[in-house]
């Protein structure tokens, strides 16, 4: 069975710091990788996605990047965390093949930047 | 307006209550839709997937109707544990790869 890990599951980091945020998945091949983030009490948002080694399609503009070194690893990376990018950082997969195949998310990362 | 919406609520009803939830996709291209719940602080899951037959599993009945483009989710018999917060999600050919989630909407099951 496939199972999708993140970490760590929570972070405190002060303003202007470095950011990196590991998701694998296990049990499958070729997925398609994304990162969400949800703000407290919002919806989520969709920040990247991968459907391959070394591509990355970035959905919204900001200090956030996005790097896929492995098939089944995906990290999400900022050089000087924002107040603003506090929140809960989620990692999902789906079936490369599409169709009906539904995603599915990692526990996530809950972030706190002061 | 937003490519997915549902009601707002938050609902608060009583254990053994019916309650609907509704949601409405803007692209009619659509072609999946699906039910996942969200746990405070907890990651989405899974609910059901939604098929054009509508389809039921256990106390949840979903419906989709691609003429008004609209989807629902029926929860019979309330328990305390489904209070969670209910998201609409909708995959079609335009969004590519990607799945549109709706803001959710919160059920709250009371004793």
């Amino acid at each position: 069975s496939q199972t999708i890990h993140q970490w760590p599951a929570t972070l405190v980091q002060p303003v202007g710091s470095p950011l990196s945020l590991e998701c694998t998945v296990e049990g499958t091949s070729n997925p398609n990788l994304y990162w969400y983030r949800q703000a407290a009490g919002r919806g989520l948002q969709l920040l990247f996605y991968s459907v391959g080694i070394g591509q990355i399609s970035s959905e919204v503009p900001q200090n956030l990047s996005a790097s896929r070194p492995q098939d089944r690893q995906f990290i999400l990376s900022s050089k000087k965390l924002l107040l603003s990018d506090s929140g809960f950082y989620l990692c999902a997969w789906s079936p490369r093949r599409g169709g009906a195949e539904t995603q599915y998310f990692g526990p996530g990362t809950r972030l706190l930047v002061l | 307006r937003k490519e997915v919406e549902q009601d707002p609520g938050p609902f608060n009803v009583p254990e053994g209550a019916t309650v609907a939830f509704n949601c409405t996709y803007s692209n009619s291209a659509s072609q999946s839709f699906f039910w996942y719940r969200q746990d405070c602080r907890k990651e989405p899951k899974l609910l059901m997937s939604v098929y054009s037959s509508g389809n039921e599993d256990g106390r949840f009945t979903a419906q989709l109707n691609r003429a008004s483009q609209y989807i629902s989710l029926l929860i019979r018999d309330s328990k305390l544990s489904d209070s969670a917060t209910y998201l609409c999600v909708v995959k079609g050919p335009n969004y590519g790869q990607n799945f549109v989630f709706g803001p959710g909407t919160r059920l709250s099951v009371l004793p």
